[in-house]
């Protein structure tokens, strides 16, 4: 049972917009910045978003995040194909004194 | 650039223990903590603990209190996971990840491939 809550899956369209949430608690998405990160099947996860919503080098702009309380949520727009993949959210817990992460979400591209 | 390089999968029997290295190359090794995190087959991620290289401290995420040792060789930039007392619900994929800065608390930027760990009789 994963401490951060995401739905199981997500679907959409090329070039829809597509948004992924990631609900947590006070001890860590309420007091501590979030992570998104992209796991194609059968690779390591990927860094896509740091800091809620800050994006490292060379990740498209089409993806976005943002946080508010103790949600937090990964949009990305102008669906592609390739962007069929599992997204996780992670964030530190301060009660734990270590990172807890959602359970994933599959993003079917139809 | 940053790479971290695991070693290759394992088979163990119950009761067995496991030993994983991550070699990392491109930053310096000293100024980052490393997490060791899993993936059971079709589940999420799962925080094991984190070592900071350049003390040697840690901390263990309370389910693996006893069971979970990680090291560092700083001479080689290379980080370890050691697991006892293996169990079936111990096969995952096993990665080491790097913090994205000096702090444990920043989250993760670099992983390294995983190694899949398959306790079976």
């Amino acid at each position: 049972q994963s401490v951060l809550t995401q739905p199981p899956s997500a679907s959409g369209t090329p070039g829809q917009r597509v948004t992924i949430s990631c609900s947590g608690s006070n001890s860590n998405i309420g007091s501590n910045t979030v992570n998104w990160y992209q796991q194609l099947p059968g690779t390591a996860p990927k860094l896509l978003i740091y800091s809620n919503n800050q994006r490292p080098s060379g990740v498209p702009d089409r993806f976005s995040g943002s946080k508010s309380g103790t949600s937090a949520s990964l949009a990305i727009s102008g669906l592609q194909s390739e962007d069929e993949a599992d997204y996780c959210c992670a964030a530190w817990d301060d009660s734990l004194n270590g990172p807890v992460f959602g359970g994933g979400t599959k993003l079917t591209v139809l | 650039q940053v790479q971290l390089v695991q070693s290759g999968a394992e088979v163990k029997k119950p009761g067995a223990s496991v030993k994983v290295s991550c070699q990392t190359s491109g930053y310096t090794f000293t100024g980052h903590y490393m997490y060791w995190v899993r993936q059971a087959p079709g589940q999420g991620l799962e925080w094991m603990g984190w070592i900071n290289p350049n003390s040697g401290g840690t901390k263990y995420a309370q389910r693996f209190q006893g069971r979970v040792t990680m090291t560092r060789d700083t001479s080689i930039s290379t980080a370890y996971m050691e697991l006892s007392s293996l169990r079936s619900d111990d096969t995952a994929v096993y990665y080491c990840v790097r913090t994205r800065t000096g702090l444990a608390s920043t989250g993760i930027d670099y992983w390294g491939q995983g190694t899949l760990v398959t306790v079976s009789s």
